[in-house]
């Protein structure tokens, strides 16, 4: 069965910019998978960032941006800061209405 | 922004069973996918099920399928998410998600299910 796979960790300098990833262990992601991501800290819900490949949900400030990068969908966080460092998650549309998270990233800014 | 609240979270022996509500608000329901997403402690998001704006087609993760049936209530701006068979690997905090796109959107604070003897 496919999986969707994410960085296990990540770790980007304050004021930096790192991008995240979300891939398939077989096949490419394309804007057909209606990729999406989200940022939860702990103990908290998940917020939506991204949604649609590149379309940001109300509220996200514009340093966090989403895009197709190769065979992946990518997240780009730019001016990286201290309250940035949480977990990111994302989710791709299979087909035959299924979806399916990633494992997730956690983002460490240091 | 898209409100939405989950009820009926609790603690249930296995084998039993549990309904969950969510009950929207801020955005116009009858448009939108809707969705059920759970998180078992200290482990990642998980995908549960899928709903269409008019209810006319549900999915469910594998893991679910057979156990687990999702229905909404337009009329009430509800969405409903009825749990049988429940097992230990259940247990999880339970998130409605929607509102936004067709993806997991608007999520609620989320309600806990603890499946245990």
């Amino acid at each position: 069965q496919t999986v969707v796979t994410q960085e296990p960790s990540f770790s980007v300098s304050p004021g930096g910019t790192v991008t995240l990833t979300c891939g398939l262990s077989s096949g490419s992601v394309s804007t057909s998978y209606y990729p999406a991501w989200y940022q939860q800290t702990p103990g908290q819900a998940p917020r939506t960032l991204i949604y649609s490949t590149n379309i940001r949900s109300s509220g996200v400030p514009d340093r966090f941006s989403g895009s197709i990068v190769g065979n992946k969908a990518a997240l780009t966080i730019t001016g990286a800061q201290a309250d940035d460092e949480c977990d990111y998650y994302c989710v791709l549309y299979m087909g035959n209405g299924i979806w399916m998270f990633g494992g997730g990233t956690n983002l460490a800014v240091l | 922004e898209v409100q939405l609240v989950e009820y009926g979270g609790g603690l249930v022996q296995p084998g039993g069973s549990l309904r969950l509500s969510c009950a929207a608000s801020e955005f116009t329901f009858s448009r939108y996918w809707m969705h059920w997403v759970r998180q078992a402690p200290g482990k990642g998001l998980v995908w549960v099920s899928r709903i269409k704006s008019d209810g006319s087609s549900r999915t469910y993760a594998d893991s679910v399928k057979g156990r687990f049936s999702i229905s909404r209530d337009n009329a009430k701006n509800t969405l409903y998410l009825q749990m049988n068979s429940l097992r230990v690997e259940d247990t999880a905090v339970y998130y409605c998600a929607g509102g936004v796109g067709i993806a997991p959107g608007g999520w609620g604070p989320g309600t806990l299910v603890t499946v245990s003897s």
